[in-house]
């Protein structure tokens, strides 16, 4: 069974512009979770993505959105970009119900210049 | 509020046991995870409680007490690979993951 799948690995863009990060779940699994991890630093929580809907997103500010499609892959988009943006972004899935872990892709490290 | 706290960083020696302590408050209780991170790579899945008790799996067990808000990590037979970042994430009853901010284990030879 393939793993969760993020793209790109690594992605550079200079202050004020766009990134689109996209991620794959696990088949069979329907929520979409977004975290991002600076450097040396815990996992903060971004967006929960579930069938579609946006059903939690953390203390982050609006330029920071997505979306997940029919088949379940997700995309997050972070605009004007912030040199502070620099950070490890990790996508995880996981089914519903309550006793299923996070299985956690490979992360997209993101360096604002 | 939620919050879920852990030890900042821990060090132990090779063949040594150590316990990495987790304690929380959310809104509701579905469940206690504990995952593995080395350093510039993605967590992985180490345990799973949501009753009270003690669960063992090889080298790694896991304890919760939900009266008190708390849970253990046990490593047992510590190698040079056990060093990493232990994160604790509680799941509540909105099926949100909350993550502790992750203890970061040295395992000295």
């Amino acid at each position: 069974e393939a793993g969760v799948t993020q793209s790109p690995t690594h992605l550079i863009k200079t202050r004020g512009q766009q990134a689109t990060l996209r991620c794959s779940p696990i088949s069979g699994h329907t929520s979409v979770y977004w975290y991002q991890q600076a450097l040396g630093l815990g996992l903060q929580f971004l967006l929960w993505y579930d069938e579609g809907e946006e059903r939690n997103r953390g203390n982050f500010p609006p330029r920071f959105s997505g979306r997940q499609f029919p088949n379940y892959s997700s995309e997050l988009n972070v605009n004007a970009l912030e040199l502070e943006d620099s950070a490890l972004y990790l996508c995880a899935s996981s089914r519903i119900p309550s006793g299923e872990t996070q299985y956690f892709g490979p992360g997209t490290r993101l360096l604002v210049l | 509020g939620q919050n879920i706290d852990q030890p900042t960083e821990m060090t132990a020696t090779e063949g040594a046991i150590v316990q990495i302590n987790c304690t929380y408050q959310t809104s509701g209780f579905n469940g206690l995870f504990w995952y593995q991170q080395h350093a510039g790579e993605a967590p992985t899945f180490l345990s799973y409680n949501v009753l009270d008790g003690l669960e063992e799996k090889g080298r790694f067990s896991s304890f919760l007490s939900r009266s008190k808000g708390y849970s253990y990590l046990l490593l047992k037979e510590l190698q040079m690979k056990d060093s990493a970042s232990y994160l604790c994430a509680v799941k509540d009853y909105g099926q949100n993951f909350v993550f502790g901010p992750g203890t970061r284990l040295s395992v000295l030879p």
